[in-house]
């Protein structure tokens, strides 16, 4: 079975500085999706960044950018100049890749990011 | 409408009663799921479905049931609602199985 671990339960950055939020996971599969969403204080949850584990290429949008270690099982986020509407909880999420898949996202258990003016 | 809608927003429910969550989407996506989030345990598959007519288990779904009669809708329904079901459900969809997945706004169900 899979997992998703997230080691930093709270976290806490200054406007404008860079942070980086970790997340490990257990597979066996070789074929993958990797995620990171958000979920700010409206509760909605909100896609930030996709990573195909075929890829070797590190996924960026904009100013959130992923560094994806597949030999470690390692898919950490970095969010660059972080903005006072970054205050959220941020999730981890994998999805196996193969037919016959419920498709379903095994989530980690979320990192509470605030940004401090 | 654009992308998923969700209701009620909240609902306070008797143990015991019978219950039916609301979600449609309009992108026209094939594949749809409800989840439900608890603290300190992130979201969790209650059931999903790959396309209309077809509906499967997730990691938890005891207690509920779901129905898929059309592309738009996927309804969620509690027979009996028990203490344990507290919780914020959100449906999400995707244009198939192993697809991105959008969420809904998700609904903040507390049974007594």
């Amino acid at each position: 079975a899979q997992t998703v671990t997230q080691s930093q339960p709270e976290m806490s950055v200054q406007e404008a500085e860079t942070v980086t939020l970790s997340c490990t996971y257990d597979t066996s599969e070789n074929n993958y999706y990797l995620f990171w969403y958000k979920q700010p204080p409206s509760r909605q949850m909100i896609l930030v960044i996709r990573q195909e584990a075929y890829k070797q290429q590190n996924a960026t949008e904009n100013r959130f950018s992923v560094n994806f270690q597949k030999a470690a099982k390692s898919f950490s986020l970095k969010i660059s100049d972080s903005q006072l509407g970054d205050t959220a909880m941020y999730f981890c999420a994998f999805m196996k890749n193969y037919g016959g898949s419920q498709g379903n996202l095994i989530f980690g258990k979320g990192t509470k990011l605030s940004v401090k003016p | 409408i654009a992308g998923i809608t969700q209701a009620p927003t909240s609902q306070i429910l008797a143990a015991g009663r019978r219950m039916t969550l609301r979600c449609t989407q309009d992108m026209r996506h094939n594949a749809m799921y409800w989840y439900r989030q608890d603290l300190g345990l992130g979201l969790r598959l209650i059931h999903y479905s790959n396309t209309a007519g077809t509906t499967g288990k997730g990691e938890v779904p005891d207690g509920y049931s779901v129905s898929r009669a059309n592309t738009d809708d996927f309804p969620l329904t509690l027979a009996s609602a028990v203490p344990s079901q507290t919780s914020v459900y959100f449906c999400a969809s995707s244009r198939g199985l192993g697809d991105t997945q959008y969420f809904g706004p998700g609904t903040r169900l507390t049974v007594l």
